[in-house]
């Protein structure tokens, strides 16, 4: 275990439904991270959350939708996904924005069908 | 910008043989470099990173890694690979005061026995 915890591990959606992805991370960090991870391509930076407030949004589609609560917990909100979104979500953490990112959850991999 | 490039998308080693991953950058100056590991199923784990000083960077697991600033690479090296090492492996970009990270296409190292 890394310290971040995702949830779910796996989860099949269809294109109308909404579903949620939680992050949560007890390490005292205060930036958390989403990246998409799809096959065979380079990790996809999606958002940054600092302290709370984003302080990044990669031209990500509106259909993906962040929240970050406190420091410790990050949401990514999903509806009417399409079949090329299908990818592992990762999440991850570190200590301040602009310190190394070097903890990793272990992802939610989506199937959008 | 930075980019990175992983020329070797598999590798076949048997157990016990030497292991070297190849990473290539494009960056201006002297950036902060780093490589992860991926088992199935779980998210990137951080084998090692160099900011600066001794080119030569110890991680965990046996590997080690060497900054060759001629050559813009960070070639990850491990003596005898066990196999547990099966894995996909990334190589990362960091530019220094930056929390981006600019990641490889991964290669994936399968051990025979």
């Amino acid at each position: 275990e890394t310290g971040v915890t995702q949830t779910p591990r796996h989860l099949v959606m269809g294109m109308t439904n909404k579903k949620s992805l939680k992050c949560e991370q007890h390490l005292g960090h205060n930036a958390m991270y989403w990246y998409k991870q799809s096959a065979k391509k380079p990790l996809e930076l999606m958002f940054v959350y600092s302290l709370e407030e984003r302080v990044e949004n990669n031209s990500v589609p509106s259909r993906f939708s962040p929240e970050c609560p406190n420091s410790s917990h990050l949401f990514l909100h999903l509806h009417t996904l399409q079949p090329e979104d299908s990818a592992l979500y990762l999440c991850a953490s570190s200590q301040e924005w602009g310190s190394r990112l070097d903890t990793f959850g272990s992802g939610t991999r989506l199937t959008v069908v | 910008a930075q980019s990175v490039t992983q020329p070797d998308i598999h590798i076949t080693v048997s157990e016990g043989a030497s292991l070297e991953l190849r990473c290539n950058y494009s960056y201006g100056a002297t950036p902060y470099l780093f490589w992860y590991v991926q088992s199935p199923g779980q998210g990137l784990q951080l084998l090692l990173k160099y900011f600066s000083g001794d080119t030569l960077v110890q991680g965990i697991k046996g590997f080690e890694a060497e900054f060759k600033r001629s050559q813009s690479s960070f070639n990850l090296r491990k003596p005898s690979v066990h196999w547990s090492d099966a894995a996909e492996y990334f190589c990362a970009v960091g530019e220094p005061g930056d929390y981006k990270l600019s990641f490889g296409a991964g290669t994936t190292v399968t051990v025979r026995a």
